[in-house]
This record gives structure tokens, sequence and C-alpha cells, in this order.
């Protein structure tokens, strides 16, 4: 079953903070976030395991809280380098990815 | 460099017609993945295979199938059956079929009815 993302769309100015969450009815081992340009290739961002961590990867971080079956993945200080589809994928024996969340940074 | 090679970048079917769809790797990569993406929709699983001669169905299965005869290639056939083949495919790969491994797609193939 694919994860359910939230919200659908998100239109920011430069410089403004944004929180994409994903959550799932099963439970997970691991959540994936992934960003793709217009008619590009998904673009690997970051992968979190089980045990509630953080990460974060230059303004990008991203939470897992495995109870709830929910990750989200916050955009701080936006470029507009960051506008894309933002993907989640959650692992539970294998990948699913939810239907993803157009973010558009605009000057 | 290594990467994922997925070819053509377009492709056309006719009615009643099997079209192939090529993907590479040169990661040494043990799991493979084929997906399909619709308009504005996410990535569905086609099929899968975690090892040479052997793989498993995903969510959409139907209409598709799939080889894998070699560790560096898992192309993709889709068949007449499917009725409604047009969608953007992506093929992906990983170092094993496992939670904690990060998935390299290649640049997809765009795939229309004429």
């Amino acid at each position: 079953q694919q994860p359910v993302q939230s919200p659908q769309a998100v239109i920011l100015r430069e410089g403004e903070d944004a929180v994409i969450n994903c959550s799932s009815s099963k439970a997970l081992y691991s959540v994936h976030w992934y960003r793709q340009k217009h008619g590009e290739a998904p673009v690997f961002l970051m992968i979190l395991l089980k045990g509630g961590e953080q990460k974060g990867h230059d303004k990008i971080s991203a939470s897992f809280n495995e109870k709830k079956q929910q990750s989200s993945l916050y955009l701080t200080a936006s470029q507009l380098s960051y506008s894309g589809t933002y993907f989640c994928g959650t692992w539970n024996n294998d990948m699913r990815f939810g239907a993803g969340t157009r973010l558009t940074v605009k000057p | 460099d290594g990467g994922i090679t997925q070819s053509p970048k377009y492709l056309f079917r006719k009615e009643g017609q099997n079209v192939t769809l090529s993907c590479e790797q040169n990661l040494n990569h043990d799991a493979m993945y084929w997906y399909r993406q619709d308009p504005g929709q996410g990535l569905r699983l086609i099929y899968y295979s975690q090892i040479v001669n052997d793989f498993q169905k995903g969510d959409i299965a139907e209409g598709y199938s799939v080889s894998r005869e070699k560790k560096e290639s898992f192309p993709l056939t889709v068949t007449s059956a499917q009725k409604n083949p047009t969608a953007f495919y992506l093929c992906a790969s990983s170092q094993g079929h496992y939670s904690n491994q990060p998935q390299h797609f290649g640049d997809g193939t765009r795939l229309s009815i004429l």
C-alpha cells in the first residue's frame, strides 16, 4: 500500500521554510526521500532507519517516527534549486512511493 | 562514471505490438527495479529482481514481463496485453534489496501509443 503525502503542492518564496509529511498504514523499516525535477530521474536525498533518527543534508532535514509510521521532510531557507517534486518511499519488504509533493520556490 | 542507462529515451508503440525497454547498470548492484510513472502521480512498482535469474511482481505487473539473465541488465517488455501503456518508465538499482539501500534511477523512457 502506498504512503500518503501531504501537502500535494506548496509554493514558497526564496528563504521560506516548508514541511512535507509522509504517513503509512504499515509498519516501516525505513523511509527514503527523493526529489525529481520535471522530466528527469528522481535523485536520492536521504534514508531514515528505524530508531526515530533525524538526518540532515545542508538545509534539508528529515525525521522518522516509526511508532506513528510517519516521516517529515523539512526544507529550511528554501532556494530556487529546491523546486521539484518530492517523493517519500516507505520500506516494508519492498519500496512503495507516495504520490509526491510539488514544491515551487519563487524569487 | 557508474550509472544506469535506459534506452530509448522515447518509444512509440503500435496497437498489438510488444516493445522492450532497455536498462543497463555498471554499478555492480544486485537489485534492480522497474517503475511506472503517470502524469502527476508517484512511482508504481512493476517488477523487481534481487539477483540474477530471479524476479518478483510488483503492484502492476499485468501486461509486462522482465528477464534478468545478466547482473547488469534488466529489460522490461510491454506486451500487447497492457492496454494503457502510455507512461514514463523508470529503472532503478540498489546494492541490495534491503531497507537501508538507496535506489539509483536511470533517466527514464517515455512510451506513447501511435
